[in-house]
């Protein structure tokens, strides 16, 4: 079974500075896919970033990057330029193929103006 | 992308009485769907794994006689908590992912804020 730790319950950032969100899991499969999702206040869960693991170099989606480590199954990601709209809950969860997400404890960040 | 639409969003039932919700992929057929359960300020878990024309998969300690699942078609599943108690006061999550696309992300619906008095 998987296991995820978020070892981050809250984290806070000044707008326009770097943060930096942990994520170490744990899996016996070598073939597998990892995401980081957001969830405002709505509640939405919005797909933030995905990585597969065959995969060396770290994925990138605008403001949004990640550090992968598969030899030390760590999956940080990295937001740049941190803006209000990106506060929420933030939550890393690795995916066998097409079957289930199994979540983090998830992170609350905070955007300071 | 994808969409997922999940109702009702919240629901008030009395204790006892049983509420169903329903989860469909608009655009796309998902053979699989999944449940999962959020308490306030705590992460999603994963309840049961709702698999088209078979039974639902359910996760260890979730009573498959309380939260049935039906998914009798590939744009639909449904959650039904029979006998609802206050302690089932809780938000329920669904999601979808197209299986055929291994490794593509899994799609939300709104989520279904349970009250039961």
């Amino acid at each position: 079974a998987q296991t995820v730790t978020q070892s981050q319950p809250e984290m806070s950032v000044q707008e326009a500075e770097t943060v930096t969100l942990s994520c170490t899991y744990d899996t016996s499969e070598s073939d597998y896919y990892l995401f980081w999702y957001k969830q405002p206040p709505s509640r939405q869960m919005i797909l933030v970033i995905r990585q597969e693991a065959y995969k060396q170099q770290n994925a990138t989606e605008n403001r949004f990057s990640v550090n992968f480590q598969k030899a030390a199954k760590s999956f940080s990601l990295k937001i740049s330029d941190s803006q209000l709209v990106d506060a929420a809950m933030y939550f890393c969860a690795p995916s066998e193929g097409a079957q289930k997400l199994v979540f983090g404890q998830g992170t609350r960040l905070t955007i300071n103006p | 992308g994808a969409v997922v639409s999940q109702h009702p969003s919240w629901v008030i039932c009395k204790s006892g009485t049983s509420v169903k919700i329903e989860c469909r992929s608009l655009d796309f057929q998902a053979t699989t769907m999944f449940w999962y359960r959020q308490f306030p300020k705590q992460s999603l878990m994963l309840m049961a794994t709702s698999n088209e024309g078979s039974k639902a998969t359910y996760e260890q300690g979730v009573e498959k006689d309380k939260f049935l699942i039906n998914h009798a078609s590939l744009t639909l599943s449904t959650l039904t908590v029979t006998s609802a108690h206050p302690e089932d006061s809780s938000f329920y999550i669904c999601s979808a992912r197209d299986v055929v696309k291994a490794g593509t992300e899994a799609f939300f619906g709104q989520g279904t804020r349970l009250t039961v008095v």
